[in-house]
């Protein structure tokens, strides 16, 4: 079946910090893959997607390239802020699943000190 | 723009007790709908979607039931809430096109004591 599995948190890093939350994907089909994150006490909010092999998704500085060869979708971000403190969560849709039902991975939860 | 509302956005409620949680669209017509449960520290859980009007699809089997009386209303219920229940409960809406995004609303916030 199609699954997502994420880095486990918490992550905690410096202002200005290189951030990489890793995330690996399994689908008998051909998915779109996104990333959400998720402030406290907030709902989600979509961050970023690609919906074929090797687009890259961005925004806010953050980015993820559809990696096919290592069902992959890394989330990176070059300078993180305290700002950037969240929940982030991996995501799967797949065009085989009637309902466009998505598979969402554990969360990671990231802590970014001044 | 597209907008989901969610209510209440916190409860407190005993065991034993019933629950109605409502969550509206607006702004698109004939939208996929979904209830997630999210547990404290944990990930998303699909309760229920809705392709229109009067279906709904379980994908967890326990107390809680969902209702889509109108086309861009989804509401979850149950008769007797247990401590388990408790949890940030998220509506979510898509277009129901194949992989389409799925986005969410601003939660409500359950505690069952």
């Amino acid at each position: 079946g199609n699954s997502v599995t994420q880095m486990e948190g918490p992550v905690t890093l410096s202002e200005e910090a290189f951030l990489t939350i890793n995330c690996t994907y399994t689908a008998t089909g051909y998915p779109s893959l996104f990333w959400y994150v998720q402030y406290p006490g907030e709902g989600l909010q979509l961050l970023l997607k690609a919906t074929k092999a090797d687009d890259k998704g961005s925004n806010k500085g953050f980015e993820a390239t559809y990696r096919k060869e290592t069902t992959s979708f890394h989330l990176e971000k070059g300078s993180v802020q305290v700002s950037d403190s969240a929940v982030y969560f991996c995501a799967l849709s797949d065009r085989q699943m009637d309902n466009n039902d998505m598979r969402f991975g554990a969360g990671t939860r990231l802590t970014v000190k001044p | 723009s597209q907008t989901i509302h969610q209510w209440p956005a916190t409860l407190v409620q005993p065991v034993g007790s019933p629950l109605s949680l409502e969550c509206t669209v607006e702004g698109t017509s004939n939208p996929n709908l979904y209830w997630y449960r999210q547990a404290a520290g944990r990930g998303l859980q699909l309760l229920f979607y809705s392709v229109g009007i009067g279906q709904i699809s379980s994908e967890v089997p326990q107390n809680l039931s969902a209702s889509r009386p109108q086309d861009r209303q989804f509401i979850l219920s149950s008769k007797k809430l247990l401590l388990s229940d408790s949890g940030f409960y998220l509506c979510a809406r898509s277009t129901g096109q194949v992989a389409d995004t799925q986005y969410f609303g601003p939660g409500t916030r359950l505690t069952v004591l």
